[in-house]
């Protein structure tokens, strides 16, 4: 039979709106969060980064946004554009036996319609 | 630096024959990650290194799949024999822990088809 994909939730929106995306993270004790986006045929890139100890980071055109108490981030794009079309996820460093490894989200689908 | 380079870029095989991806890693990096990313699964982390030595498989699925880093600069994933449901991207990422902040790099993966 035909197999179950992965239906990633998907935001589409206009061409130089504003997009945000949410993400629910797992371990409180996590203090390290990261997005990444990936395009179409690569592998996932750093956007930006936040520490535990921040609420609020600013890059160019995105901020990210640290919610601990209910455990969310979410990453905002100002003016989107065309380029801006891909698959973000967010990911948290967990502590594992001193080292810190990233677990990844499910993603969210961003489209950007001209 | 060229960043995270992965071989073969693309695989089409037969089941039951044996898979190689290989990686080499961003110079000065001391984790080398492996993941699996599908339709169904999304993105699985199935081992990580550091300093060349492999610390969690966990995510190894089963016998079939191997991985090793004899040195800094290169590390291999096999899968012997390979299944139809092995097909997936694969990709390879390294990274330096810089204060507990592990950014990870990744390469172009390699897209592995079992037939």
């Amino acid at each position: 039979g035909e197999s179950v994909g992965l239906h990633l939730p998907t935001l589409s929106v206009q061409e130089g709106d504003n997009s945000i995306i949410n993400c629910a993270y797992s371990n409180s004790a996590s203090d390290y969060f990261i997005w990444y986006k990936q395009e179409s045929g690569k592998g996932p890139q750093f956007i930006i980064d936040i520490r535990s100890n921040m609420d609020k980071r600013q890059g160019q055109r995105v901020t990210v946004l640290l919610n601990k108490t209910v455990k969310h981030l979410s990453l905002q794009i100002a003016a989107t554009q065309p380029g801006d079309s891909a698959v973000y996820f967010c990911a948290e460093n967990i502590e594992s036996g001193g080292s810190y490894i990233p677990t990844f989200g499910r993603g969210t689908s961003l489209i950007v319609h001209p | 630096d060229a960043g995270v380079i992965q071989s073969p870029r693309h695989e089409v095989t037969e089941m039951g024959q044996e898979v190689t991806l290989r990686c080499k890693p961003i110079s000065g990096h001391d984790y080398l990650f492996w993941y699996r990313q599908t339709m169904m699964r999304g993105l699985e982390l199935l081992i990580y290194f550091n300093n060349n030595v492999p610390i969690d498989d966990s995510g190894m699925p089963e016998d079939r799949f191997s991985a090793k880093m004899p040195n800094a600069s290169f590390s291999t994933l096999k899968i012997q024999p390979s299944e139809p449901r092995d097909s997936a991207v694969y990709f390879c990422a390294s990274s330096l822990v810089v204060a507990g902040a592990n950014v990870l790099t990744f390469g172009a993966g390699s897209r592995l088809t079992v037939l």
